[in-house]
């Protein structure tokens, strides 16, 4: 079984720019949450989304968004970036059915210039 | 809010030295302790659910543990390839989010 795909594994963006980064679940996955890795505050929870619907956000502002589409893929956007967004953005998938382990993927790692 | 403590912050250990991480946390309701571990650069990996008292589980050279307050990871006989972070989280009854503690590095020298 194919584990948690995040693309792309590295970017480079300039502050004000935005990005949007992508996850594919585990197949039968239907929640997948975000976090942010940093080496100062740790991993830190953003959002889950389950069944297409945001169930859980994070003390994030509003420039931190998300999506989930019908095939349970997901995708964060961050707008106006900041030099502080710099950080490993990491997705997992769990399968609320059977458990409530969340299996990461390799995370994507985002700098800001 | 829930909180998640763990030490020491690095942990340095020869061949065969056995030792053991220690997880304290403060949640109202745990839903589940969870242990994952964290190479340089890539994603954390699912090691072992805990969800309740007295609960253990094992997995090659790791033993997890938990109570009411704390939750151990014994490493028996590390082997250099055991080198990484730890990471710990607490699950809450409310919702499926997980809180991390900042993990512990561990290091196994040959």
């Amino acid at each position: 079984k194919a584990g948690v795909t995040q693309t792309p594994r590295y970017l480079i963006k300039t502050r004000g720019q935005q990005v949007t980064l992508s996850c594919s679940p585990i197949s039968g996955h239907r929640s997948v949450s975000w976090y942010q890795q940093t080496p100062g505050q740790g991993l830190q929870f953003l959002f889950e989304y389950f069944s297409e619907t945001q169930r859980n956000k994070g003390n994030f502002p509003g420039r931190f968004s998300g999506r989930q589409f019908s095939n349970s893929r997901s995708e964060m956007n961050v707008s106006t970036l900041e030099l502080g967004d710099s950080a490993l953005y990491l997705c997992a998938s769990s399968d609320r059915d059977r458990g409530t382990e969340a299996f990461f993927g390799q995370g994507t790692r985002l700098t800001v210039v | 809010e829930d909180q998640v403590t763990q030490s020491p912050e690095a942990l340095r250990l020869q061949e065969g030295e056995s030792s053991s991480l220690n997880c304290s946390y403060t949640v109202s309701g745990l839903r589940g302790l969870f242990w994952y571990r964290q190479d340089p650069g890539k994603g954390p990996e699912f090691l072992f659910t805990l969800y309740s008292a007295g609960e253990e589980k094992e997995k090659e050279r790791l033993k997890a543990t938990l109570t009411k307050k704390e939750s151990f990871l014994h490493i028996t006989a590390p082997k250099p390839e055991d080198s990484a972070t730890y990471l710990c989280a607490v699950q809450g009854p409310h919702d499926y989010k997980l809180s991390f503690g900042a993990g512990t590095t561990v290091t196994v020298r040959a």
